[in-house]
C-alpha cells in the first residue's frame, strides 16, 4: 500500500511552458484534491474531485486544469506556467465524497519553480 | 463561512517542557477541527481530529487538543516536548471545505 504518490518531486520550468503534475492513490478513495502551499499562507485548494469523471474548482483554480478518468489518478496540468505558480503542490485523498470529517492523506509534495 | 487563526507563527520550547500551539476558529456550522503536522520536506500527517464527540481529543505522539465552543478555540498541547516534535503544525476547520491556518513552526532546543 503506497498511499498517495506524487511525481515529480522537483521541477523547474520556464515561463510559458506547460506540464502535468501526477498524483495517484491506491486506497480506493473517492475524494481527491490539489493544494498549493506558499510561505505564510497555509494550504489553498486548487481543484478537487468527488469521484471519477467529476471535478470542481477550489479557491485558486486559475491557470490549472484537472481531470479524473479513474479513481486512482488525479493529474494537475499547468497550461502556461507563470512565476506566480512557484510553490509546493500537494495532492490529498480521503474515503468519503466530501471532506467535512474525513481524514485527508497527503502525498509528499512537488516543489515547482517557474523562472 | 469558516476561518481559522493560528495565533503564533513560531513557538520555541526546550526539550522536556510543555507545548502549547494556539488556534481559534470561526464557523457558522458545528465545525470539525483537525491538527496536521508537517515535518521538513514531507507531506502533512493527521495528528488528531474533533468531530463533535468528546471535547478533549487525544492524538498521536502524545498530543491532545481541547475543543472549547465558548472560546472558539482548539489549542494543541503536549506535556513534554521531544526533539522529533520540531515541525510545522496546521490547524484546520471544516465545513463544506477544509480551511487551513497559516501554520505554527515549533522549534525544540536541547
Amino acid at each position: 500500500n503506497a498511499g498517495v504518490t506524487q511525481t515529480p518531486k522537483f521541477q523547474v520550468l520556464k515561463t510559458g511552458q506547460s506540464m502535468t503534475l501526477q498524483c495517484a492513490q491506491d486506497m480506493n478513495h473517492e475524494y481527491m484534491s490539489w493544494y498549493r502551499q506558499d510561505p505564510g499562507m497555509g494550504l489553498r485548494l486548487i481543484h478537487y474531485s468527488v469521484g471519477a469523471g467529476i471535478t470542481d474548482q477550489g479557491e485558486v483554480p486559475n491557470g490549472y486544469n484537472v481531470s479524473r478518468s479513474t479513481t486512482e489518478d488525479f493529474p494537475l496540468r499547468l497550461l502556461s506556467a507563470a512565476p506566480s505558480q512557484t510553490s509546493v503542490y500537494f495532492c490529498a485523498s480521503s474515503y468519503g465524497a466530501g471532506e467535512a470529517t474525513d481524514t485527508q492523506y497527503f502525498g509528499p509534495g512537488t516543489r515547482l519553480t517557474v523562472l | 463561512a469558516q476561518s481559522v487563526t493560528q495565533l503564533d507563527s513560531h513557538v520555541s520550547v526546550s526539550e522536556g517542557t510543555p507545548v502549547l500551539l494556539r488556534c481559534n476558529y470561526s464557523s457558522s456550522y458545528s465545525p470539525s477541527l483537525f491538527w496536521y503536522v508537517q515535518h521538513p520536506n514531507k507531506g502533512l500527517q493527521l495528528l488528531l481530529k474533533y468531530t463533535s464527540a468528546a471535547t478533549l481529543v487525544k492524538g498521536i505522539n502524545g498530543f491532545e487538543a481541547e475543543f472549547k465552543k465558548s472560546e472558539t478555540s482548539f489549542h494543541l498541547t503536549k506535556p513534554s516536548a521531544h526533539m522529533s516534535d520540531a515541525a510545522e503544525y496546521f490547524c484546520v476547520v471544516s465545513g463544506q471545505k477544509l480551511v487551513f491556518g497559516t501554520g505554527t513552526r515549533l522549534l525544540v532546543s536541547p
